[in-house]
């Protein structure tokens, strides 16, 4: 079965020490791979992609991500967090066979303290 | 870049009554559109696959008369739940699929979603 984990519901942070929040995969093939970030009452914002070439990607506000293909992870990373990071976060795939279906981890509350 | 507006943000309404939501894409044209439900503090649970001039694909154990799903052009899809009971209080969230001739390394487009209270 297709899958992606999410393994920390919840990750806790002090503003200015860096981050991540941590996804793993079991979908077939090469997926493409997103990270999407949610705030209270909003619907989903896209952060960033892996496609293919370099395993770490840069995104939207300071974010980057690193996939490893042979732990079938990717990982979202920010060196120095910011209490406006505090949200909701999602790791998504999108499976090769099928572009309109994507799978989502089951979403990571990270909280930045000042 | 791709906009997905999604009306009304917050709906209140009494046990009994039919409520609709509308997703429009703004700035381009969605063959595909997906209704997403999400509960308090857990993941999307995808509902359904909204293809215009079709009918809507429902994944398992979603009740087909009870979300009814209409894709009638290229930039709108309605999600309506019928008969609304205090167990459809959720939050509703619509997003946009790739559109003809996108690449398909283009990430999903949400809209804000919707705030459903049954009374």
């Amino acid at each position: 079965a297709q899958s992606v984990a999410q393994p920390e519901d919840q990750v806790n942070v002090a503003e200015g020490n860096p981050l991540t929040v941590k996804c793993t995969y079991s979908v077939s093939g090469n997926p493409y791979l997103f990270w999407y970030v949610q705030y209270p009452n909003r619907g989903l914002q896209f952060l960033l992609k892996y496609i293919t070439g370099d395993n770490l990607v840069k995104g939207s506000y300071g974010f980057e991500a690193e996939f490893n293909k042979s732990q079938t992870s990717f990982h979202l990373k920010k060196p120095s967090a910011l209490v406006s990071d505090s949200a909701l976060y999602f790791c998504a795939v999108r499976p090769l066979y099928n572009f309109n279906k994507f799978y989502f981890g089951s979403g990571t509350k990270l909280n930045v303290k000042p | 870049g791709a906009v997905v507006s999604q009306h009304p943000s917050w709906v209140i309404c009494k046990s009994g009554t039919s409520v609709k939501i509308e997703c429009r894409s703004l700035d381009f044209q969605a063959t595909t559109m997906f209704w997403y439900r999400q509960f308090p503090k857990q993941s999307l649970m995808l509902m359904a696959t909204s293809n215009e001039g079709s009918k809507a694909t429902y994944e398992q154990g979603v009740e087909k008369d009870k979300f009814l799903i209409n894709h009638a052009s290229l930039t709108l899809s309605t999600l309506t739940v019928t008969s609304a009971h205090p167990e459809d209080s959720s939050f509703y969230i619509c997003s946009a699929g790739l559109e003809p001739g996108q690449g398909v390394d283009q990430p999903q487009h949400f809209g804000d979603g919707t705030r459903l209270s049954i009374l």
